[in-house]
């Protein structure tokens, strides 16, 4: 069975652009949970969709969206992007309790 | 307000020798907390998980200890590899929260 994978790996932007990052779940999962990881702050819960419903979100500005799709696929959404937006965005997707993270959109913004 | 924290950002440890790791949270409400793995350039790895209705889980050369009367946990890998240097997370779940809280990290550093 795949894993989470995330697409793109890597994205370089330049501040006040809008970047989209995409998210296809392990085969069957319907939650898919978004986070933020910095070197600062750790990891950081941004939101989580379930049956295309957003089911949680974290603290993060309005700047910061997601969706989820039919098949579970999920993207974020990231405008007027900031130089602190720099960050490792990491999708998990789960069944009931356990997440499987895939490997991350490094995202860096000059 | 609620976090979660480990208690040291890097361990060094011998290679055969047995590494804890430990984590402390703030919420009494944590009913579900997990420790994962995240190696370079990797996403978080799930290790072990363990509910409040348990003190103790055990898996395949790791075991998670909870004590719940202040409020912590820990992880202990046994005969520690060079395989296992990796940062470490602790988090921890509430029903009334719905989502994982990590904590900061802790760099495992295995020495030969």
């Amino acid at each position: 069975k795949a894993g989470v994978t995330q697409t793109p790996r890597y994205l370089i932007k330049t501040r006040g652009q809008q970047v989209t990052l995409s998210c296809s779940p392990i085969s069957g999962h319907r939650s898919v949970s978004w986070y933020q990881q910095t070197p600062g702050q750790g990891l950081q819960f941004l939101f989580e969709y379930f049956s295309e419903t957003q089911r949680n979100k974290g603290n993060f500005p309005g700047r910061f969206s997601g969706r989820q799709f039919s098949n579970s696929r999920s993207e974020m959404n990231v405008s007027t992007l900031e130089l602190g937006d720099s960050a490792l965005y990491l999708c998990a997707s789960s069944t009931e309790n356990e997440q499987f993270f895939g490997p991350g959109t490094r995202l860096t913004v000059l | 307000g609620e976090s979660v924290g480990l208690h040291l950002p890097t361990l060094s440890v011998q290679e055969g020798d047995n590494s804890i790791i430990n984590c402390a949270y703030s919420n009494s409400a944590s009913d579900y907390f997990i420790w994962y793995k995240q190696e370079s350039g990797k996403g978080p790895q799930f290790i072990i998980d363990i509910r409040s209705n348990m003190d103790k889980r055990q898996g395949q050369r790791v075991t998670v200890l909870l004590n719940k009367t202040v409020k912590h946990l820990s992880l202990q890998i046994a005969a520690t590899q060079p395989g296992d240097s990796a940062v470490y997370f602790c988090a921890a779940q509430s029903e009334s929260w719905g989502k994982l809280q990590f904590g900061a990290g802790t760099q495992v550093v295995v020495t030969p």
